[in-house]
Protein backbone atom coordinates (compact mmCIF):
# COMPACT_ATOMS: atom_id res chain seq x y z
CA UNK A 1 0.00 0.00 0.00
CA UNK A 2 1.79 3.06 -1.31
CA UNK A 3 1.45 6.21 1.05
CA UNK A 4 1.47 9.33 -0.25
CA UNK A 5 4.27 10.21 -2.94
CA UNK A 6 5.45 13.61 -3.50
CA UNK A 7 7.73 14.51 -6.95
CA UNK A 8 10.45 16.49 -7.52
CA UNK A 9 12.70 15.82 -3.98
CA UNK A 10 14.34 18.96 -4.57
CA UNK A 11 14.94 21.61 -6.42
CA UNK A 12 16.29 24.78 -7.07
CA UNK A 13 14.66 27.87 -8.99
CA UNK A 14 15.74 31.29 -9.70
CA UNK A 15 13.45 34.14 -8.40
CA UNK A 16 10.47 34.92 -11.01
CA UNK A 17 10.64 31.58 -12.22
CA UNK A 18 7.55 29.00 -11.93
CA UNK A 19 7.54 25.92 -10.10
CA UNK A 20 5.35 22.61 -10.15
CA UNK A 21 5.17 20.64 -7.41
CA UNK A 22 3.21 16.87 -7.69
CA UNK A 23 1.80 14.72 -5.19
CA UNK A 24 0.17 11.06 -5.12
CA UNK A 25 -2.25 10.76 -2.19
CA UNK A 26 -2.41 7.53 0.25
CA UNK A 27 -4.52 4.49 -1.63
CA UNK A 28 -8.29 5.37 -0.79
CA UNK A 29 -7.66 9.13 0.31
CA UNK A 30 -9.67 11.37 -2.08
CA UNK A 31 -8.73 14.47 -0.22
CA UNK A 32 -5.32 16.51 -0.21
CA UNK A 33 -3.88 19.50 1.36
CA UNK A 34 -0.64 21.48 0.94
CA UNK A 35 1.63 23.04 3.35
CA UNK A 36 4.63 24.96 3.55
CA UNK A 37 7.22 23.83 6.11
CA UNK A 38 10.09 26.97 6.46
CA UNK A 39 13.14 26.52 8.60
CA UNK A 40 12.49 25.86 11.94
CA UNK A 41 8.72 26.02 11.71
CA UNK A 42 5.60 24.65 11.86
CA UNK A 43 3.87 23.66 8.79
CA UNK A 44 1.55 26.50 7.63
CA UNK A 45 -1.98 24.98 5.67
CA UNK A 46 -1.67 26.17 2.11
CA UNK A 47 -4.64 24.97 0.65
CA UNK A 48 -6.76 21.86 -0.10
CA UNK A 49 -8.35 19.77 -2.71
CA UNK A 50 -11.16 17.46 -2.90
CA UNK A 51 -13.47 16.95 -5.53
CA UNK A 52 -10.98 18.90 -7.77
CA UNK A 53 -11.69 21.82 -6.13
CA UNK A 54 -10.44 23.86 -4.16
CA UNK A 55 -12.11 23.69 -0.90
CA UNK A 56 -10.46 26.03 1.80
CA UNK A 57 -7.71 27.83 1.61
CA UNK A 58 -5.07 29.47 3.96
CA UNK A 59 -3.26 32.67 4.23
CA UNK A 60 -1.33 32.96 0.90
CA UNK A 61 -0.84 34.72 -1.93
CA UNK A 62 -2.49 33.86 -5.48
CA UNK A 63 0.58 32.98 -6.85
CA UNK A 64 0.14 29.84 -5.09
CA UNK A 65 -2.68 28.03 -6.82
CA UNK A 66 -3.00 23.98 -7.53
CA UNK A 67 -4.98 21.40 -8.91
CA UNK A 68 -6.58 17.89 -8.32
CA UNK A 69 -7.27 15.63 -11.44
CA UNK A 70 -9.98 12.59 -11.47
CA UNK A 71 -7.62 10.53 -9.92
CA UNK A 72 -7.33 12.75 -6.86
CA UNK A 73 -3.47 13.29 -7.61
CA UNK A 74 -2.87 16.85 -7.47
CA UNK A 75 -0.53 19.68 -8.05
CA UNK A 76 1.08 23.17 -6.57
CA UNK A 77 1.85 25.70 -8.92
CA UNK A 78 3.80 28.62 -7.69
CA UNK A 79 4.38 31.89 -9.53
CA UNK A 80 6.73 34.74 -9.79
CA UNK A 81 8.93 32.82 -7.11
CA UNK A 82 10.51 35.08 -4.27
CA UNK A 83 13.39 33.80 -2.18
CA UNK A 84 10.53 33.83 0.72
CA UNK A 85 9.30 30.79 -0.91
CA UNK A 86 12.23 28.83 -0.26
CA UNK A 87 10.61 25.96 1.84
CA UNK A 88 10.04 22.32 2.50
CA UNK A 89 6.55 21.78 0.82
CA UNK A 90 4.69 19.04 2.23
CA UNK A 91 1.72 17.43 0.66
CA UNK A 92 -0.95 15.26 3.08
CA UNK A 93 -3.82 13.21 2.25
CA UNK A 94 -6.57 11.97 3.99
CA UNK A 95 -10.25 10.30 3.62
CA UNK A 96 -12.89 12.62 3.30
CA UNK A 97 -15.01 10.87 5.85
CA UNK A 98 -14.25 8.70 8.58
CA UNK A 99 -11.22 8.64 10.37
CA UNK A 100 -9.17 12.03 10.69
CA UNK A 101 -5.83 10.82 10.30
CA UNK A 102 -3.59 12.78 7.43
CA UNK A 103 -0.66 11.16 6.31
CA UNK A 104 1.98 13.30 5.00
CA UNK A 105 4.02 12.64 2.40
CA UNK A 106 8.23 13.19 2.15
CA UNK A 107 8.16 16.52 0.70
CA UNK A 108 9.66 18.70 -1.72
CA UNK A 109 12.46 21.08 -1.04
CA UNK A 110 12.35 24.40 -2.87
CA UNK A 111 15.23 26.40 -2.97
CA UNK A 112 15.13 30.12 -4.56
CA UNK A 113 18.39 32.03 -5.39
CA UNK B 1 -9.18 31.04 13.02
CA UNK B 2 -7.32 28.49 15.45
CA UNK B 3 -4.24 29.44 16.77
CA UNK B 4 -2.38 26.77 18.72
CA UNK B 5 0.89 27.80 20.97
CA UNK B 6 3.26 25.12 22.10
CA UNK B 7 5.70 25.48 24.96
CA UNK B 8 8.88 24.89 25.55
CA UNK B 9 10.51 25.81 22.13
CA UNK B 10 13.29 23.34 23.50
CA UNK B 11 13.17 20.62 25.59
CA UNK B 12 16.82 19.11 27.20
CA UNK B 13 16.16 15.39 29.32
CA UNK B 14 18.36 12.49 30.52
CA UNK B 15 18.26 9.39 28.67
CA UNK B 16 15.45 7.53 31.25
CA UNK B 17 13.79 10.69 32.27
CA UNK B 18 10.25 12.01 31.10
CA UNK B 19 9.58 15.11 28.84
CA UNK B 20 6.25 17.04 28.60
CA UNK B 21 5.37 19.37 26.29
CA UNK B 22 2.02 21.42 26.29
CA UNK B 23 0.33 23.16 23.69
CA UNK B 24 -2.95 25.25 23.98
CA UNK B 25 -5.61 26.49 21.05
CA UNK B 26 -8.14 29.03 20.91
CA UNK B 27 -10.82 27.52 18.39
CA UNK B 28 -13.19 25.34 21.34
CA UNK B 29 -14.70 23.77 18.53
CA UNK B 30 -11.39 21.46 17.25
CA UNK B 31 -11.95 17.94 18.10
CA UNK B 32 -8.88 16.33 16.73
CA UNK B 33 -5.74 16.58 17.92
CA UNK B 34 -2.44 15.14 16.84
CA UNK B 35 1.31 14.52 17.98
CA UNK B 36 4.04 14.64 14.78
CA UNK B 37 7.71 13.77 15.88
CA UNK B 38 9.94 15.48 12.72
CA UNK B 39 13.38 14.10 11.95
CA UNK B 40 16.42 16.75 10.74
CA UNK B 41 15.28 16.47 7.01
CA UNK B 42 12.21 14.55 7.08
CA UNK B 43 8.67 14.53 6.74
CA UNK B 44 6.50 14.97 9.70
CA UNK B 45 5.47 11.31 11.31
CA UNK B 46 2.43 11.00 13.24
CA UNK B 47 3.24 9.65 16.95
CA UNK B 48 -0.19 9.91 18.92
CA UNK B 49 -3.64 11.35 17.97
CA UNK B 50 -6.51 11.88 20.33
CA UNK B 51 -9.72 12.97 19.70
CA UNK B 52 -12.21 15.57 21.31
CA UNK B 53 -14.70 13.02 23.24
CA UNK B 54 -11.41 11.56 24.84
CA UNK B 55 -9.56 12.45 27.79
CA UNK B 56 -5.96 10.70 27.53
CA UNK B 57 -4.59 8.09 25.10
CA UNK B 58 -1.65 6.10 25.37
CA UNK B 59 0.53 4.20 23.31
CA UNK B 60 3.50 2.19 25.33
CA UNK B 61 5.86 4.94 25.98
CA UNK B 62 3.83 8.19 24.53
CA UNK B 63 0.84 9.10 25.83
CA UNK B 64 -1.42 12.01 25.22
CA UNK B 65 -3.84 14.05 27.37
CA UNK B 66 -6.42 16.95 26.65
CA UNK B 67 -8.77 19.23 28.87
CA UNK B 68 -11.23 20.58 26.61
CA UNK B 69 -12.86 22.92 29.26
CA UNK B 70 -9.01 24.95 29.79
CA UNK B 71 -8.83 23.74 25.25
CA UNK B 72 -5.11 23.00 26.22
CA UNK B 73 -3.56 19.23 25.55
CA UNK B 74 -0.25 17.32 26.34
CA UNK B 75 2.60 15.23 24.91
CA UNK B 76 4.04 12.95 27.41
CA UNK B 77 7.27 10.73 26.66
CA UNK B 78 8.48 8.66 29.20
CA UNK B 79 11.62 6.51 29.86
CA UNK B 80 13.59 8.86 27.12
CA UNK B 81 15.69 7.41 24.23
CA UNK B 82 18.22 9.28 22.47
CA UNK B 83 16.46 8.29 19.54
CA UNK B 84 13.74 10.31 20.88
CA UNK B 85 15.42 12.97 19.64
CA UNK B 86 13.28 15.21 16.94
CA UNK B 87 11.33 18.47 16.39
CA UNK B 88 7.62 17.37 17.85
CA UNK B 89 5.04 19.52 16.67
CA UNK B 90 1.07 19.66 18.16
CA UNK B 91 -1.64 20.65 16.01
CA UNK B 92 -5.61 21.08 15.92
CA UNK B 93 -8.04 20.65 13.56
CA UNK B 94 -10.96 22.78 13.99
CA UNK B 95 -14.41 22.99 11.36
CA UNK B 96 -14.91 24.96 8.37
CA UNK B 97 -17.71 27.92 8.36
CA UNK B 98 -19.98 25.04 7.18
CA UNK B 99 -19.34 23.16 9.93
CA UNK B 100 -17.95 20.37 8.66
CA UNK B 101 -14.17 19.15 9.46
CA UNK B 102 -12.25 19.38 6.78
CA UNK B 103 -8.98 18.47 7.63
CA UNK B 104 -6.80 21.25 7.93
CA UNK B 105 -4.36 21.39 10.29
CA UNK B 106 -2.89 24.81 12.71
CA UNK B 107 0.49 23.41 14.00
CA UNK B 108 2.31 24.80 17.27
CA UNK B 109 5.63 26.34 16.47
CA UNK B 110 7.33 22.77 17.27
CA UNK B 111 9.77 21.81 20.05
CA UNK B 112 13.31 20.22 19.93
CA UNK B 113 13.30 17.88 22.16
CA UNK B 114 17.02 16.51 22.89
CA UNK B 115 18.06 13.55 24.70
CA UNK B 116 21.51 13.47 26.28
CA UNK B 117 23.11 9.68 26.50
Amino acid sequence: DAGVTQSPTHLIKTRGQQVTLRCSPKSGHDTVSWYQQALGQGPQFIFQYYEEEERQRGNFPDRFSGHQYPNYSSELNVNALLLGDSALYLCASSPDRGRNTIYFGEGSWLTVV
Amino acid sequence: GENVEQHPSTLSVQEGDSAVIKCTYSDSASNYFPWYKQELGKRPQLIIDIRSNVGEKKDQRIAVTLNKTAKHFSLHITETQPEDSAVYFCAAKGLSAGGTSYGKLTFGQGTILTVHP
